[in-house]
């Protein structure tokens, strides 16, 4: 059975562009957790999907955004990128919505996000 | 959500037991305590969950005393590629668990 996955594994961006990071969960799954952790750093929680709305979202600027498609696959998008937006950018996902009695995420192997 | 405290970093050789423990004195009646294994430039990966007692699983095993303010991950003789940041989180199961990491625990296995 396949992972979670994520595209691209590795994006360079300018200052000032725009980055859309895009994240499949395993299969079944209906909840995507996205996060950001810069180098060294702990993960820092952005936003959380669940059944295609937004559950919750994290201390960041709103220039962070995304969305869930109905196959529950996701996007993450950052606006105006700056220069302390380079990170590991890391998505999850799990049964949450559909299964209250467990809540292992599984976790994809990232986005490195470099902002030049 | 309950705020967790673990130790910053610990140090460990070969073939010795590792015993990380993490501090939730807020812990609130229907969270479960879950144990996370982060290696450099991957995401992390589950490794144990527990509500009360002990749990073990092929990798791991979880004792939480009868106050829940606390829980201890045990390691059974690590290896060095066990060298990875450890978090511990709290929240309750199913809907409204943000899935929040704390700073970790960063544990070198020394040969």
């Amino acid at each position: 059975e396949a992972g979670v996955t994520q595209s691209p594994t590795h994006l360079i961006k300018t200052r000032g562009q725009q980055a859309t990071l895009r994240c499949s969960p395993i299969s079944g799954h209906t909840s995507v957790y996205w996060y950001q952790q810069a180098l060294g750093l702990g993960l820092q929680f952005l936003l959380w999907y669940d059944e295609g709305e937004e559950r919750n979202r994290g201390n960041f600027p709103p220039r962070f955004s995304g969305r869930q498609f109905p196959n529950y696959s996701s996007e993450l998008n950052v606006n105006a990128l700056e220069l302390e937006d380079s990170a590991l950018y890391l998505c999850a996902s799990s049964l949450m919505g559909q299964d209250p009695t467990y809540t292992e995420a599984f976790f994809g192997q990232g986005t490195r996000l470099t902002v030049v | 959500l309950a705020k967790t405290t673990q130790p910053i970093s610990m140090d460990s050789y070969e073939g010795q037991e590792v015993n990380i423990t993490c501090s939730h004195n807020n812990i609130a009646t229907n969270d479960y305590i879950t144990w996370y294994q982060q290696f450099p430039s991957q995401g992390p990966r589950f490794i144990i969950q527990g509500y009360k007692t002990k749990v073990t699983n092929e990798v791991a095993s979880l004792f939480i005393p009868a106050d829940r303010k606390s829980s201890t991950l045990s390691l059974p003789r690590v290896s060095l590629s066990d060298t990875a940041v450890y978090y511990c989180l709290v929240g309750a199961r199913g809907g409204y668990n943000k899935l929040i990491f704390g700073a970790g625990t960063r544990l070198a296995v020394h040969p």
